[in-house]
């Protein structure tokens, strides 16, 4: 099966704009989650969808939303862009198992604000 | 923020040596996991133990998880220098969403 896959993989933005990142889990996986990682913070959670409704989300301001589609890909926005946000954004999707939680992660877009 | 602190942050050793890297958590786990990431990218899962298995291998790595002290180690035996890259722990509460909370990550070197 091909992996989780992420685009684009690197963006520059400045501040003040808005950016959407998109995510394809793997085939027949219906959980996507978004997390955020960056030196000084490390790797934070920032939502997961399943079946298109979020299902548990982390504690991000509310300029970070996502959605997911029918066909479970997911794309995460991000609003009024501030230099924080600069970090490497990672997608993982996992099967319907609910009880062994492992997560297929993407290679990540690097988000670089200016 | 982050479950827990791993340690050490940084690690190098020589090829064929023996790593450890130590994970601990605050809050009650239904799993630990252990992750590798290389270089900025993406994560690879390389185990799972859950809360009632106190060891468990897979290949050259062996995890140990204590939820008395609420801890867990991973042993990476006969290191090469492929193994060099960041190893995170991830914890997951109770509950059917998929939230991972991850350590701060030790940093693996293996020199030849």
């Amino acid at each position: 099966k091909a992996g989780v896959t992420q685009t684009p993989r690197y963006l520059i933005k400045t501040r003040g704009q808005q950016v959407t990142l998109s995510c394809s889990p793997i085939s027949g996986h219906r959980s996507v989650s978004w997390y955020q990682q960056t030196p000084g913070q490390g790797l934070q959670f920032l939502f997961e969808y399943f079946s298109e409704t979020q299902r548990n989300k982390g504690n991000f301001p509310g300029r970070f939303s996502g959605r997911q589609f029918s066909n479970s890909r997911s794309e995460m926005n991000v609003s009024t862009l501030e230099l924080g946000d600069s970090a490497l954004y990672l997608c993982a999707s996992s099967p319907t198992d609910r009880v062994y939680k492992t997560q297929y992660f993407g290679p990540g877009t690097r988000l670089l604000v200016l | 923020s982050q479950q827990g602190e791993e340690d050490p942050q940084a690690l190098s050793i020589q090829e064929g040596e023996n790593a450890t890297m130590n994970c601990s958590y605050k809050t009650s786990i239904n799993n630990l996991q252990w992750y590798r990431q290389n270089s900025g990218r993406g994560l690879v899962h390389l185990i799972l133990i859950r809360s009632n298995e106190r060891e468990k291998h897979s290949g050259r790595l062996r995890v140990t998880l204590d939820t008395s002290k609420k801890s867990s180690s991973l042993l990476i035996t006969a290191s090469r220098a492929a193994d060099t890259a960041s190893y995170f722990c991830a914890t997951d509460g109770t509950g059917t969403a998929s939230k991972l909370t991850f350590g701060t990550g030790t940093r693996l070197q293996v020199t030849l």
